[in-house]
């Protein structure tokens, strides 16, 4: 296994367009997070499944934005009517329910510039 | 637990120690965590501890927790030109919500 991927790497869009991103998590791990990273800042948590349960969502989480995982696995996170705001590095981790203390592992990344 | 503060910068030469400190707010959380991110790369675990322990030491790595302060700390011994990155600290909440710090660049001169 590679690790958790994630695709786009890079997505560059016109204000007002919507934009949809996939995550991977490593194959056996049931949790996975999104976060969402601006320049000089940490991650901001965004939201959590398990398996295809979504647990918890950030009460920072514009209406605009939703994630799925329908089969406990990939997972996606759209973002609707997109704002130059957007613009940011969207991070997914995932990680084993039967891990202590919860070791989460990060992909790489998409970067989202809205023009 | 929402509010995780870390100073910015920090410089040591190599083969000195660094200190990277961190305060959070949340006196629930039960583990808090340090990431290590290089240029271009994603976030890696580099060392946690539990709430209720002191101090955990993993080779090069020192981990301080003041409960009462609400302070974390992390010591690097012998700091190497390849530990320059960006350090996060980080609290998990008795949920799952994971709040991260601004995150502290350290830079190690030759």
């Amino acid at each position: 296994d590679t690790g958790v991927s994630q695709d786009p790497r890079h997505k560059i869009t016109k204000r007002g367009q919507n934009v949809t991103f996939r995550c991977d998590p490593i194959s056996e791990h049931n949790r996975l997070y999104w976060y969402r990273q601006t320049l000089g800042q940490g991650p901001e948590f965004l939201t959590y499944f398990q398996n295809e349960a979504q647990l918890e969502k950030s009460r920072l989480l514009s209406d605009r934005f939703s994630a799925e995982r329908p089969k406990g696995s990939f997972s996606t996170l759209e973002i609707q009517r997109t704002e130059q705001g957007d613009s940011a590095m969207y991070l997914c981790a995932s990680s084993s329910r039967a891990s202590r203390p919860d070791e989460q592992y990060f992909g790489p990344g998409t970067r989202l510039t809205v023009t | 637990g929402e509010d995780v503060e870390q100073s910015l910068f920090l410089s040591v030469r190599e083969g000195d120690s660094s200190v990277i400190n961190c305060t959070y707010t949340d006196s629930s959380s039960t583990y808090l965590y340090w990431y290590k991110q290089e240029p271009g790369a994603g976030l890696q675990l580099l060392t946690y501890i539990f709430s209720n322990m002191d101090m955990k030491q993993d080779q090069r790595l020192t981990v301080l927790l003041n409960k009462k302060d609400k302070h974390l700390s992390l010591r690097i011994a012998d700091t190497q030109t390849g530990d320059s990155a960006i350090y996060f600290c980080a609290e998990k909440e008795a949920g799952n919500q994971f709040y991260f710090g601004t995150g502290t660049s350290l830079t190690v001169i030759p």
